[in-house]
């Protein structure tokens, strides 16, 4: 299968602890997104990646928030000191420049 | 006013009924459009994608989009009870999708 994975699945973290999340996009896709989705919502933009510059990123990704995507492969989301209001589900899609973003299955983060 | 909104549900429509999806969006500038199919638990599926006005039609669905009214809806002909999930809406807005809080459709045996 050559869709876009993340790792962990699943993570359970005591606040205050960090915690960072991998995605490894489709192999051809330039473009690397992430968003975060709560229950019952859809899916919020964080930030965006075209080949390793990151373009943007919302004001929902606080200074605890760090995203990379070294030579313009894989990324990682790093959440510092995490807090309570961050267990959501971490998505991360991937596209050729503007076309369709598929997105992998995500990382389910739980804050206790 | 939220970016893009859906009808809010859930939907129920026994199976062979058709279901019909609604959403409104708020940047005239937008040129693209999708609906992501979701499951329990599950990450969001791409099922169709519109950049034109009028319909498009892949097997069973049927994206309509009208600009003018900022509105795109989603028709599932022949409802299956695979198809019950959360459907949402997004629109491109340049980079990034910005999407509905969708719409939780139930196909009834």
């Amino acid at each position: 299968d050559t869709g876009v994975s993340q790792d962990p699945r699943h993570k359970i973290t005591k606040r205050g602890q960090n915690v960072t999340f991998r995605c490894d996009p489709i192999s051809e896709h330039n473009r690397l997104y992430w968003y975060r989705q709560t229950l019952g919502q859809g899916p919020e933009f964080l930030t965006y990646f075209q080949n390793e510059a990151q373009l943007e990123k919302s004001r929902l990704l606080s200074d605890r928030f760090s995203a990379e995507r070294p030579k313009g492969s894989f990324s990682t989301l790093e959440i510092q000191r995490t807090e309570q209001g961050d267990s959501a589900m971490y998505l991360c899609a991937s596209s050729l420049s503007d076309a369709e973003q598929y997105f992998g299955p995500g990382t389910r983060l739980t804050v206790t | 006013q939220k970016e893009v909104e859906q009808n809010s549900g859930p939907l129920s429509v026994p199976e062979g009924a058709i279901a019909s999806l609604n959403c409104t969006y708020s940047d005239r500038g937008s040129q693209s459009f999708f609906w992501y199919r979701q499951y329990s638990g599950k990450s969001p599926e791409l099922i169709m994608s519109i950049y034109s006005n009028g319909d498009k039609e892949d097997g069973r669905f049927t994206a309509q989009l009208n600009k003018a009214s900022q509105y795109v809806s989603l028709l599932i002909r022949d409802s299956q009870p695979s198809d019950s999930a959360t459907y949402l809406c997004a629109v491109n807005n340049d980079y990034k999708l910005s999407f509905g809080a969708g719409t939780t459709v139930t196909v009834r045996a």
